[in-house]
């Protein structure tokens, strides 16, 4: 079974409506991290999150949220998507410091 | 100047041929460094750490330059299934918390 886990893998959604990105691992990693990537572009952080009781915003957090349940779980909300919300979205843990990062299979979403 | 800089390519190289990568990085202080691939729409996946040393391995060899600020990445032997996207990443420097990611260099490998 994979370590680090995406749901769902695609989604379509329309301009306003509220949707959330969940991700699981089993690594037993404590850091947890949402990116954005689109073509052309390095990934982009959305939040990260160093424990459960830490989370923090990346560099493009504006229209999106996070909630951490778990030390195994990492969510991520748009409140209210728009058309250029639309990328693949990936979900990655790590083990500390500057430590390697595992990355989920990613998130593949359309706001139309 | 880009925090992470990689020529985004493509490199179309024969099977069997080998290939460099550069990659230049801005921050001096950063003190972890890595190579991923990623294939298309896909999840980037660790190649290869980048230790100071250099390393290797197998058909893959990675060495870091940190007076230039570079790390480098040499595919000996091409094959078709190493045709994706090799991401540089650079970690984050002491008690911070940002990776920085390059936007990848492309190789494709010909038959």
């Amino acid at each position: 079974d994979a370590d680090v886990t995406q749901t769902p893998r695609n989604r379509i959604t329309k301009t306003g409506k509220r949707i959330m990105l969940e991700c699981s691992q089993t690594k037993g990693h404590d850091r947890m991290y949402w990116y954005r990537q689109d073509p052309g572009l390095g990934l982009q952080l959305i939040y990260y999150s160093f424990d459960v009781k830490d989370i923090n915003k990346g560099e493009i957090s504006d229209g999106y949220s996070v909630s951490r349940q778990a030390q195994a779980k990492f969510s991520l909300s748009l409140e209210s998507a728009i058309p250029n919300q639309t990328a693949l979205y990936f979900c990655a843990t790590s083990d500390g410091g500057a430590a390697t990062q595992y990355f989920g299979p990613g998130t593949r979403l359309t706001v139309l | 100047r880009k925090e992470v800089e990689q020529d985004p390519g493509p490199f179309n190289v024969p099977e069997g041929a080998t290939v460099a990568f550069n990659c230049t990085y801005s921050n001096s202080a950063s003190q972890s460094f890595f190579w991923y691939r990623q294939d298309c729409r896909k999840e980037p996946k660790l190649l290869m750490s980048v230790y100071s040393s250099g390393n290797e391995d197998g058909r893959f060899t990675a060495q870091l330059n940190r007076a230039s600020q570079y790390i480098s990445l040499l595919i000996r032997d091409s094959k078709l299934s190493d045709s994706a996207t090799y991401l540089c990443v650079v970690g984050p420097p002491s008690g911070t918390y940002k990776y920085i990611f390059g936007t990848g260099t492309r190789l494709k490998v010909l038959a």
